[in-house]
């Protein structure tokens, strides 16, 4: 069935640093791809997404582009601050299977 | 403003009691979904919904069950709480197969 893996935490960086999630998935169909992201004590809300090949996902200065031909879904922001701490979640759907979540990914930026 | 709430927000429970989470969203969203949230596991499915009176199995429904009377509501219910379902319970609706979900704050519920 459909899958997605993710690179697995916890990720820490300095403020300004470059990120970079890796985020893969399996799919049979022709899925949508995307990413959320979860702050401490609250639920998970939408980051940014992409529905067909070649797509770009943008919000908040973090971008994922839909790579077909490597099936992945990697997430990257030129410089993270420490508001950005947080866990991020890669997530796949199609019309036969629901949102299917990675395992997750803790980052925590430090001043 | 649309939004999805949760209650309780924090439950504490003795095994082998009924115990009932509420879910309730004003999105007028069709499709409605529980998760539970353990270290390591990600978010795994427990029950969905795709309309009133539609109800279906996920991942890991065994000890849960789910009724949806309504468009807004879909609560979750641990027919008898075992210490195995200590966990963050999240509710999510979609409007159509394939959407963004949106989340509720989440349920911690511990069985004692």
């Amino acid at each position: 069935g459909d899958s997605v893996t993710q690179m697995e935490g916890p990720v820490t960086l300095s403020e300004e640093a470059f990120l970079t999630i890796n985020c893969t998935y399996t799919a049979t169909g022709y899925p949508s791809l995307f990413w959320y992201v979860q702050y401490p004590g609250e639920g998970l809300q939408l980051l940014l997404k992409a529905t067909k090949a070649d797509d770009k996902g943008s919000n908040k200065g973090f971008e994922a582009t839909y790579r077909k031909e490597t099936t992945s879904f990697h997430l990257e922001k030129g410089s993270v601050q420490v508001s950005d701490s947080a866990v991020y979640f890669c997530a796949l759907s199609d019309l036969n299977n629901d949102m299917r979540f990675g395992a997750g990914t803790r980052l925590t930026v430090k001043p | 403003d649309a939004e999805i709430t949760q209650s309780p927000r924090h439950k504490i429970t003795e095994t082998g009691r009924q115990v009932t989470l509420a879910c309730h969203q004003t999105w007028n969203h069709n499709n409605m979904f529980w998760y539970r949230q353990d270290l390591g596991h990600g978010l795994r499915l427990i029950h969905y919904s795709y309309g009133v009176h539609d109800t279906n199995k996920g991942e890991v429904s065994d000890g849960y069950s789910v009724s949806r009377s309504n468009t807004e509501d879909l609560p979750l219910t641990l027919e008898s709480a075992a210490s195995s379902q200590t966990s963050v319970y999240f509710c999510a609706s979609s409007d159509k197969r394939q959407e963004t979900q949106y989340f509720g704050p989440g349920t911690r519920l511990l069985v004692l």
